[in-house]
């Protein structure tokens, strides 16, 4: 089955810093890979995906890169704001399932 | 219409009693979900309904009975549940499912308590 590893948090950034979370993903072929978003009290939203290999996702200045060699779709933001504070999750659908990653649970100060 | 909408978004329930959550999406979406979210862990799939039969069910106790009475709604039923059933239950639709699932779209949940 499908299964991702993806980066312990909780992370806390100031306002304008670069965000890396790594997430690494272990499935069969070649699955379409996901990041979602929970803001406080809320369900989870798309953020951006990817299908194939070397797609990059984009959306709200995150962007994340299919890397097939190294089965990694980390998420990046140049400057992060306090409203990006949220919990986000690393997600490949392979073997007709969405599998979620554990969650990094961000925050950012101003 | 891009919503799918969640109903009650709060449920306090004794172990004896009979309660129902409820989804409706009009996105024309095929496949729904129902996720089940304890605080600070990702979301665990329970039971999916693609053109209103149901696909997988991922071993859920007999407690919780899904039911798909439309393409458009979605409702779990719960009955004699433990304390330990409180977590937040997130709908989702899509337009279809499987491999072919691609984007899901979710609701904002129902908050569950069990007493």
């Amino acid at each position: 089955g499908n299964s991702v590893t993806q980066m312990e948090g909780p992370v806390t950034l100031s306002e304008e810093a670069f965000l890396t979370i790594n997430c690494t993903y272990t499935a069969t072929g070649y699955p379409s890979l996901f990041w979602y978003v929970q803001y406080p009290g809320e369900g989870l939203q798309l953020l951006l995906k990817a299908t194939k290999a070397d797609d990059k996702g984009s959306n709200k200045g995150f962007e994340a890169t299919y890397r097939k060699e190294t089965t990694s779709f980390h998420l990046e933001k140049g400057s992060v704001q306090v409203s990006d504070s949220a919990v986000y999750f690393c997600a490949p659908l392979g073997n007709e399932k969405l599998t979620f990653g554990t969650g990094t649970r961000l925050t950012i100060i101003p | 219409d891009t919503e799918v909408t969640q109903t009650p978004k709060h449920l306090v329930m004794g172990m004896t009693n009979k309660k129902s959550l409820k989804c409706e999406q009009h996105m024309g979406h095929r496949a729904m979900y129902w996720y089940k979210q304890k605080a600070k862990k990702p979301p665990e799939l329970m039971f999916v309904y693609s053109y209103e039969k149901l696909s997988i069910n991922e071993s859920v106790p007999s407690r919780f009975s899904p039911e798909c009475p439309n393409s458009s709604l979605l409702n779990l039923h719960l009955h004699a549940l433990q304390p330990e059933d409180s977590a937040l239950y997130l709908c989702a639709s899509s337009q279809d499912w499987g491999e072919r699932a691609n984007v899901l779209t979710f609701g904002a949940g129902s908050r569950l308590t069990v007493l």
